[in-house]
């Protein structure tokens, strides 16, 4: 079946940057857009950006410009997401999404990942 | 890009119908098809519940239906159920070329 599995929670420091990944599986990567979300405790869902593993092509929500980088990796079907300059405001479950083409949607979701960032 | 309008909480009896509504501009909402739906439950991701403003994926209940009317979109939940009290959010495709979420709304199943 269809999967999103992202890597584990992760602590940083203030200033750090921190990597997270999605890996997918039961279907074909390049096919899909992957989109990345965040939610900050006890807040709503905030866009960060998105990329197309086919080209690598990618378009980051204008909040996170300059300090968000997505990658992917098509030889192991897994997307990353790279947020450098890291402050307590980034403390948040990161999701990764598949939309399936032309849709606009986001069908399948990762479990998410937990950044916290703390002194 | 701002984010997209929602009244903070709603809430229906058993069987009842409550209806969420997610206020845009002409830039967003009201210029493309793109407008979906999700449904998250504490602790949980979220799960899409309507696409292209109207459509339910395979699984989604019948009962959860879309609409949209200018810059509002909104979101029925008919023959309220238990199980469909969580946090819906709406979702919007930008003139910016990129996504805007709503700000959630709580919905109280009493």
């Amino acid at each position: 079946q269809v999967q999103l599995v992202q890597s584990g929670a992760e602590v940083k420091k203030p200033g750090a940057s921190v990597k997270v990944s999605c890996k997918t599986s039961g279907y074909i990567f390049t096919g899909y857009y992957i989109h990345w979300v965040r939610q900050a405790p006890g807040q709503g869902l905030e866009y960060m950006g998105c990329i197309h593993p086919n080209s690598g092509g990618t378009r980051y929500a204008q909040n996170f410009q300059g300090r968000v980088t997505m990658t992917r990796d098509t030889s192991i079907t897994t997307a990353y997401m790279d947020l450098s300059r890291l402050t307590s405001d980034d403390t948040a479950m990161y999701y990764c999404a598949r939309e399936p083409p032309d849709t606009g949607a986001f069908d399948i979701w990762g479990q998410g990942t937990m950044v916290t960032v703390s002194s | 890009q701002s984010a997209l309008t929602q009244p903070p909480s709603a809430s229906g009896s058993p069987g009842q119908s409550v209806t969420i509504s997610c206020t845009g501009t002409r830039s967003d909402v009201g210029a493309y098809n793109f407008v979906s739906w999700y449904q998250q439950h504490p602790g949980k991701a979220p799960k899409l519940m309507i696409y292209d403003v109207t459509k339910r994926p395979s699984g989604v209940p019948d009962r959860f239906s879309g609409s949209r009317s200018g810059n509002t979109a909104s979101l029925t939940v008919s023959g309220l159920q238990a199980e469909d009290e969580a946090d819906y959010y709406c979702n919007s495709y930008a003139r910016s070329k990129n996504y805007v979420f709503g700000t959630g709304t709580k919905v109280t199943v009493l």
